[in-house]
């Protein structure tokens, strides 16, 4: 079965600080690997995905992540934290093959101080 | 516009009352799924379908019932809502081609209330 963990339930950093969020995941098999942002009131809005090929992914609005096999890990960055980043985000996995159910961390709420 | 439409968005109803949440995607998706949220637990998913008239139990399926008779449609049926019902309600849906990874597309999401 796979899994996602995300350590902690909120990180506060101020405006124009680094955005780290962290993800672990467990999958016996590699794994396809998103991260979603949720706004408030809002549904669920893809930042960005690993499929194949290169480790270090750019999503929308500046953030990022890397694939690290070795650490079974897909931690989300941004170098600049904007006011507009405050939301919930969540890490997700799912397996390749044709079941497209997605495994969900708990979720991150990122709070931006001014 | 493509697009996951979700209705109602918001529902405040009252145990045992049958209910149903739409779902309808205008992406020509075979893969459709139904979420639901809590707070501390992420998305769990409730239901999915892998193509019209297929579909399967996910991880938290009790209370829920789903049917898939036209491509584009996924409602969930709740028979006999009860409390501990109340959540938040995605959809999604993907396409099952390799080229898009199964990247789901979510609606807006349904907040029900079951007093």
């Amino acid at each position: 079965a796979q899994s996602v963990t995300q350590l902690g339930s909120h990180v506060s950093v101020s405006e124009g600080a680094l955005v780290l969020l962290r993800c672990n995941y467990s999958s016996s098999v590699p794994p396809y690997l998103f991260w979603y942002v949720q706004y408030p009131n809002q549904g669920l809005q893809l930042l960005l995905k690993y499929t194949t090929g290169a480790t270090l992914v750019k999503g929308i609005n500046g953030f990022e992540a890397e694939f690290k096999k070795s650490e079974t890990s897909f931690h989300l960055t941004k170098p600049s934290a904007h006011m507009s980043d405050a939301a919930e985000y969540f890490c997700a996995v799912r397996r390749t093959g044709a079941n497209s159910k997605l495994t969900f961390g708990k979720g991150i709420t990122l709070s931006v101080r001014p | 516009e493509a697009q996951v439409t979700q209705n109602p968005r918001y529902l405040i109803t009252v145990t045992g009352k049958k209910l149903t949440v739409t779902c309808s995607q205008n992406m020509n998706h075979e893969y459709m799924s139904w979420y639901r949220q809590d707070p501390g637990l992420g998305l769990r998913q409730i239901y999915y379908s892998m193509n019209v008239e297929v579909t399967d139990k996910g991880d938290v399926p009790e209370g829920y019932k789903v049917s898939r008779k036209e491509k584009r449609n996924f409602p969930l049926i709740l028979e006999s809502p009860s409390p501990n019902q109340t959540s938040l309600y995605f959809c999604a849906s993907s396409s099952r081609g390799q080229a898009t990874s199964y990247e789901q597309y979510f609606g807006p999401g349904t907040r029900l209330t079951v007093t």
